[in-house]
């Protein structure tokens, strides 16, 4: 079965620095690989998504993240930290048939003035 | 277009009792997705539905049950009620065609008591 796993719960980093949020699946088969973003009392927000198309994927809010096969890892990455990017960020994965997406348990991200 | 949205927001209900979520999906979108999301668990899969029919389940007892409608509208019914029910339950539509994002709604917040 297809895992997901996403090193630290929490991260914190200051207004400006590098964000880096770390994803590894588990499939031996390239999946779709996805990155959301949740606000407080939202829903998830797609940020990012891999297809196969690119290893580069561009999101939305300067996001972009890497799929790297050999490391079987899909990072978040943003150059800048602002504010606003305070959230709980998502790794997901599809694989198999369908629409059985199976997520990561989640990063907090905490944006230090 | 308008987004994923889920009726009631909120809802608190005492153990025991039953409970149906509705999800109205983007216009357009057959598959609609049930998750549960808790503290602990993170986002947990329930089922998928397409076109009326089940597709995918997760693994969740047989109280949790869903259906779908001919108009994609899809609707959740938790029986039976247990305090580890407490969760915001979320609907996400999508195309269905594989490797397509899914939508997310804000969530319904059900407290057991």
């Amino acid at each position: 079965a297809q895992s997901v796993t996403q090193l630290g719960s929490h991260v914190s980093v200051s207004e400006g620095a590098l964000v880096l949020l770390r994803c590894n699946y588990s499939s031996s088969v390239p999946p779709y690989l996805f990155w959301y973003v949740q606000y407080p009392n939202q829903g998830l927000q797609l940020l990012l998504k891999y297809t196969s198309a690119a290893t580069l994927v561009k999101g939305i809010n300067g996001f972009e993240a890497e799929f790297k096969k050999s490391e079987t890892s899909f990072h978040l990455t943003k150059p800048s930290a602002h504010m606003s990017d305070a959230a709980e960020y998502f790794c997901a994965a599809l694989s198999g048939g369908y629409q059985k997406v199976t997520f990561g348990i989640g990063t907090k991200l905490q944006v230090i003035p | 277009k308008a987004g994923v949205t889920q009726t009631p927001r909120y809802l608190i209900k005492t153990r025991g009792q039953q409970v149906t979520l509705s999800c109205s999906p983007i216009s357009g979108h057959r598959s609609v997705s049930w998750y549960q999301q808790t503290p602990g668990q993170g986002l947990q899969f329930l089922f998928e539905y397409f076109s009326e029919t089940q597709r995918n389940k997760g693994n969740f007892p047989g109280r949790f049950s869903g259906r779908q409608f001919s108009n994609s509208r899809s609707e959740m019914n938790v029986s039976t009620l247990e305090l580890g029910d407490s969760a915001l339950y979320l609907c996400a539509s999508s195309l269905a065609e594989k490797g397509y994002e899914q939508y997310f709604g804000p969530g319904t917040r059900l407290t057991v008591t």
